[in-house]
């Protein structure tokens, strides 16, 4: 099983919607991150979070919640989709030491 | 200007080829450096980490940190078609509880 795990893999969904993104993971990490990837922009960070009372915003935030249920599962939201917001979304965890670990990404199309 | 700038590429190179891959970066408090390698349809793994200036050396890769330049490479010596991939740079500041800040990508093709 992989240690981080994302669901759905892939997702369409129509303008105006909330969706959301689920993380869960088996490192025993107190940090998670949520990224998005758009082509020749790289990686973003949306949100991150220390622990389960530590939610903070990222560099692109805005249309974006999360939610930290518990140490291992940290869900990013989007409350009404619009398609610019159509990426990759990738969850990551990390020790704070030296590697974050990603999941296999969540494909996001809003049409 | 970005904070980590990385040409997107793509770079194409014969199998045996050694691949130069650089990045450079405006902000002086990154302290700690690192290389990711995606291959398609998956997330980021990391390749290569290197803490301040100094080569590091891990079988065919060699990852260079000029702080003085603000300048970063990764080295693949006798490249292979299962390099192909894209590498990503990231770096973080101490005190940023690891909040990565990474280059665009290089998307490289290893042709055999």
């Amino acid at each position: 099983d992989a240690d981080v795990t994302q669901t759905p893999r892939n997702r369409i969904t129509k303008t105006g919607k909330r969706i959301m993104l689920e993380c869960s993971q088996t490192k025993g990490h107190d940090r998670m991150y949520w990224y998005r990837q758009d082509p020749g922009l790289g990686l973003r960070l949306i949100y991150y979070s220390f622990d389960v009372k530590d939610i903070n915003k990222g560099e692109i935030s805005d249309g974006y919640s999360v939610s930290r249920q518990a140490q291992a599962k940290f869900s990013l939201s989007l409350e009404s989709a619009i398609p610019n917001q159509t990426a990759l979304y990738f969850c990551a965890t990390s020790d704070g030491n030296t590697e974050a670990f990603f999941g296999q990404g969540t494909r996001l199309t809003v049409v | 200007q970005k904070e980590v700038e990385q040409d997107p590429g793509p770079l194409s190179v014969p199998e045996g080829a050694i691949v130069s891959l650089n990045c450079t970066y405006s902000n002086s408090a990154f302290q700690y450096f690192m290389w990711y390698r995606q291959y398609s349809r998956k997330g980021p793994e990391l390749l290569m980490y290197t803490y301040s200036s100094g080569n590091k050396e891990d079988g065919r890769f060699t990852a260079q940190v000029d702080k003085s330049s603000k300048y970063i490479s990764l080295f693949i010596r006798d490249s292979q078609p299962s390099d192909s991939a894209t590498y990503l740079c990231a770096m973080s500041a101490p005190g940023s509880n690891y909040k990565l800040t990474f280059g665009k990508g290089t998307l490289l093709t290893v042709n055999p």
